[in-house]
């Protein structure tokens, strides 16, 4: 596609429940990010793929979180038990590769919030 | 220390003055450096990009890179309202693909 698509644009869901947000790269760009944006704050960066692997998944706040990554393309954030401190926007990005020297270029983001 | 730091702002400046946006950054081996503008409630949008030391300019913008003091910084010429929104800047932590962003600063350009 032409940009970073990413659905659905907003979720509401209850706490407990699990949900899975999706990402859809540039056509061509093998790099793929995960952020989080809290109302007011800055990025917080989730989990990064090259490819279908993921060399950094430092960021995901805790076991709760998982993102997978098939064909080199489409990634999805599964989020499980989901608690109202998950409330945020989730932001994906991609690039052509996770190297310096390379730009990325954000979707619109999903907006979840959990009630 | 941070990884990327930036000031919080706001930072507010006349319409038609320069507006001055700074970062530094803690790891020398980061090479690239990018600007983003973020309205609110939209996504971070790529305005400026820069991977050498020096200045490098874009219309109304100018970024500049010390890569010696580790910092970079951003310059709007002639500033408009809507250039009034929250500038992130980016880095690579050194040699990995972690693309890590600073927590923003908030520019108010006033008529």
């Amino acid at each position: 596609g032409a940009g970073v698509s990413q659905s659905p644009s907003n979720k509401v869901t209850e706490k407990g429940k699990d949900v899975e947000l999706r990402c859809d790269p540039i056509s061509g760009h093998t790099a793929l990010y995960w952020y989080r944006q809290s109302l007011g704050q800055g990025l917080e960066f989730l989990i990064y793929f090259q490819g279908n692997s993921a060399p950094d998944k430092s960021g995901l706040p805790s076991d709760r979180f998982s993102a997978e990554r098939t064909g080199g393309s489409v990634s999805t954030l599964t989020i499980q038990r989901t608690q109202q401190e998950d409330s945020a926007v989730y932001l994906c990005a991609s690039s052509f590769v996770a190297l310096q020297n390379t730009e990325a270029f954000f979707g619109q983001g999903t907006r979840l919030t959990v009630v | 220390q941070k990884e990327v730091e930036q000031n919080s702002g706001p930072l507010s400046v006349p319409e038609g003055a320069i507006a001055s946006l700074n970062c530094t950054y803690s790891d020398r081996g980061s090479q690239s450096f990018f600007w983003y503008r973020q309205y609110s409630g939209k996504s971070p949008e790529l305005i400026m990009f820069i991977y050498s030391n020096g200045d490098k300019e874009d219309g109304r913008f100018t970024a500049q890179l010390n890569k010696a003091s580790q910092y970079v910084s951003l310059l709007i010429r002639d500033s408009q309202p809507s250039d009034s929104a929250t500038y992130l800047c980016a880095t690579f932590s050194g040699n990995t693909g972690k693309l890590i962003f600073g927590q923003g600063t908030t520019l108010q350009v006033k008529p």
